[in-house]
């Protein structure tokens, strides 16, 4: 069965340089999720989408934005990285909105993202 | 804000042992979701409980909801080197679309 996709899979950054994550969710789910996860940390949530619509927010900074376009597939800008955005950034995918019938989010494989 | 707390933080034991992680909050969830997470890949789902008081079987491992639904835990009976790794558990916020997850249990098992 198909999973989410994410790419790439290892991102090598400078500091203040800017990066795009992008994220496939799995085939007919409508609903994307960004997560962050620092080093021995607990997936941080970062922003999500239903149906092409910020649908929730959370501990985004302001220098991160994101969009999920037509086909359902997510972006993650980041601009002026800074050595504390080095961590793992997973991409979530469900189908319908959380607290729904079959929110299920499967995660993808993540995002080493390294600045240095 | 709304968080969950784990314990135990660390878990190391024996083959054949039998373990209780606990996902405390002083807050109210909709819904609450236990994950396991591989080092250096996502979290893969376990179980999702929803009704206050429920208790969900997967194999060896038992999830109860608590009855007030601001905590919950996962008993694991006659724990198997393939147990091992990180258990998050992960509430939906009320009145919120997102999953806010715990402080999560790093579990060892040793043969």
């Amino acid at each position: 069965a198909a999973g989410v996709i994410q790419s790439p899979r290892h991102l090598i950054k400078e500091k203040r340089e800017t990066a795009t994550l992008k994220c496939y969710p799995i085939p007919r789910h409508d609903t994307v999720y960004w997560y962050q996860q620092g080093p021995g940390q607990d997936p941080q949530f970062l922003i999500s989408f239903y149906e092409k619509m910020q649908s929730d927010k959370g501990s985004i900074p302001d220098r991160f934005s994101a969009q999920q376009f037509s086909d359902y597939h997510s972006e993650l800008n980041m601009s002026s990285l800074e050595l504390g955005d080095s961590a793992l950034y997973f991409c979530a995918s469900s189908l319908g909105l959380a607290g729904s019938q079959g929110d299920t989010q499967y995660f993808g494989p993540g995002t080493r993202l390294t600045v240095l | 804000t709304q968080l969950l707390e784990q314990s135990p933080q660390f878990l190391s034991i024996q083959e054949g042992e039998n373990l209780t992680v606990y996902c405390n909050s002083s807050s109210v969830f909709s819904s609450l979701q236990w994950y396991r997470q591989e080092p250096g890949e996502g979290p893969v789902l376990l179980v999702t409980v929803v009704t206050g008081g429920e208790v969900k079987k997967l194999k060896r491992l038992t999830f109860q909801f608590g009855d007030a639904r601001k905590d919950s835990s996962l008993h694991i009976t006659a724990a198997q080197p393939g147990d091992t790794g990180l258990y998050l558990c992960a509430g939906l916020a009320s009145g919120t679309y997102k999953y806010i997850f715990g402080t999560g249990t790093r579990l060892k098992v040793l043969a």
